[in-house]
């Protein structure tokens, strides 16, 4: 069985530009949920999908949205891009939709803002 | 608001040795609590996780865990480290909202083993 899984790996872009990430969860997962990595911060929870549904939304500015798609696929999307926002972006998929009590992740994205 | 706490930042140990994590949290109900690993350029894999019943949990890997809810702490232990043990380790309290539970996630332990 596939794992999730995370495109591209790594990114590189200049402030003010936008990027779009995706991310396929594990087949029959419909819960999927997005975090950002950074070494001064750590984990932070950015939003979570559901049946194309956002349950919930971390504390991050507007320039940071997402979606998810009938077949579960995921996509996040950062406009206006800051030096800020270099990151590790991982995604994550579960099959309980409730408890989310085995989340999967994917290797993540790398993103660079020079 | 839930938190965890996490005070070591980094943890040094001999190949062989036992270890111990800390983990400390904050959450107004019934935690459901986890830890997870993240090894170098990869995502991160649940080794435990505990919801209710026995406190002392059995995860992957030959790790452990311990819930005391006295002390609001969520220990990973290991009585014997391997090298491959060398990874960063978090731990995570999930706290419910909008119909699911989300994990906060503490700051990391990152794992040094010494051969």
């Amino acid at each position: 069985k596939a794992g999730v899984t995370q495109t591209p790996r790594y990114l590189i872009k200049t402030r003010g530009q936008q990027v779009t990430l995706s991310c396929s969860p594990i087949s029959g997962h419909r819960s999927v949920s997005w975090y950002q990595q950074t070494p001064g911060q750590g984990l932070q929870f950015l939003f979570e999908y559901f049946s194309e549904t956002q349950r919930n939304k971390g504390n991050f500015p507007g320039r940071f949205s997402g979606r998810q798609f009938s077949n579960s696929r995921s996509e996040m999307n950062v406009s206006t891009l800051e030096l800020g926002d270099s990151a590790l972006y991982l995604c994550a998929s579960s099959l309980d939709p409730v408890l989310n009590e085995k989340l999967f992740f994917g290797s993540g994205t790398q993103l660079s803002v020079l | 608001a839930q938190s965890v706490t996490q005070p070591d930042i980094h943890i040094t140990v001999s190949e062989g040795a036992s270890l111990e994590l800390r983990c400390n949290y904050s959450y107004g109900a019934t935690p459901y609590l986890f830890w997870y690993v993240q090894s170098p350029g990869q995502g991160l894999q649940l080794l435990l996780k505990y919801f209710s019943g026995d406190t002392l949990v059995q995860g992957i890997k030959g790790f452990e865990a311990e819930f005391k809810r006295s002390q609001s702490s969520f220990n990973l232990r290991k009585p014997s480290v391997h090298w491959s043990d060398a990874a960063e380790y978090f731990c995570a309290v999930g706290a419910r909202s909008g119909g699911s539970y989300i994990p906060t996630f503490g700051r990391g332990t990152s794992l040094i083993v010494h051969p």
